[in-house]
């Protein structure tokens, strides 16, 4: 069946550092694809997605492109911030069936 | 924009009771929801994908007779967690996607932490 396989944390990065998070994914078809984000004591919501191959979805300065031939959807920011501290989810959505990766908790020091 | 509410937010039961959640979604219609349990330090399981006038369907090792699921009306899902025990203790969260499809986006509800004592 579907799944994700996400960069194990914890991630720990001083302020204005490079970030990336791997996630790769095993689907059939043309799954959609998202980065979910948890901050400390709040529910998940949605960071940002990309519907198809060679898509970029970005937000707040995080960016992750689709790429159907290494099956991955990597996330990345240039210069993270304290207040990126959370748990990050990728996650795949496929013929109404969502999966999860394990969550990467980065933590950012200033 | 979407809006997934869950109550209680907290709830603390005595083992073998029952307790049910609610998620509702708020300013759109769902004919799916899901619900996920999120352990600590680990990552977020999907439980089951309920199914607005039909049966939910349950992942592989989730028991279907200990977490009932109905899917009642196009803005509300409910969990009931049948004879808690303590291993049962959880965070449990549920979502929708609001076109309808589940492959789009997901609107997250708030959680409802479970105890069982």
């Amino acid at each position: 069946g579907d799944s994700v396989t996400q960069m194990e944390g914890p991630v720990t990065l001083s302020e204005e550092a490079f970030l990336t998070i791997n996630c790769t994914y095993t689907a059939t078809g043309y799954p959609s694809l998202f980065w979910y984000v948890q901050y400390p004591g709040e529910g998940l919501q949605l960071l940002l997605k990309a519907t198809k191959a060679d898509d970029k979805g970005s937000n707040k300065g995080f960016e992750a492109t689709y790429r159907k031939e290494t099956t991955s959807f990597h996330l990345e920011k240039g210069s993270v911030q304290v207040s990126d501290s959370a748990v990050y989810f990728c996650a795949l959505s496929n013929n109404n069936d969502m999966r999860f990766g394990a969550g990467t908790r980065l933590t950012v020091k200033p | 924009g979407a809006v997934v509410s869950q109550h209680p937010s907290r709830v603390i039961c005595k083992s073998g009771t029952s307790v049910k959640i609610e998620c509702r979604s708020l300013d759109f219609q769902a004919t799916t929801m899901f619900w996920y349990r999120q352990f600590p330090k680990k990552s977020l399981m999907l439980m089951a994908t309920s199914n607005e006038g039909s049966k939910a369907t349950y992942e592989q090792g989730v028991e279907k007779d200990k977490f009932l699921i109905n899917h009642a009306s196009l803005t509300l899902s409910t969990l009931t967690v049948t004879s808690a025990h303590p291993e049962d203790s959880s965070f449990y969260i549920c979502s929708a996607p609001s076109s309808g499809r589940a492959h789009d986006t997901q609107y997250f509800g708030p959680g409802t932490r479970l105890t069982v004592l």
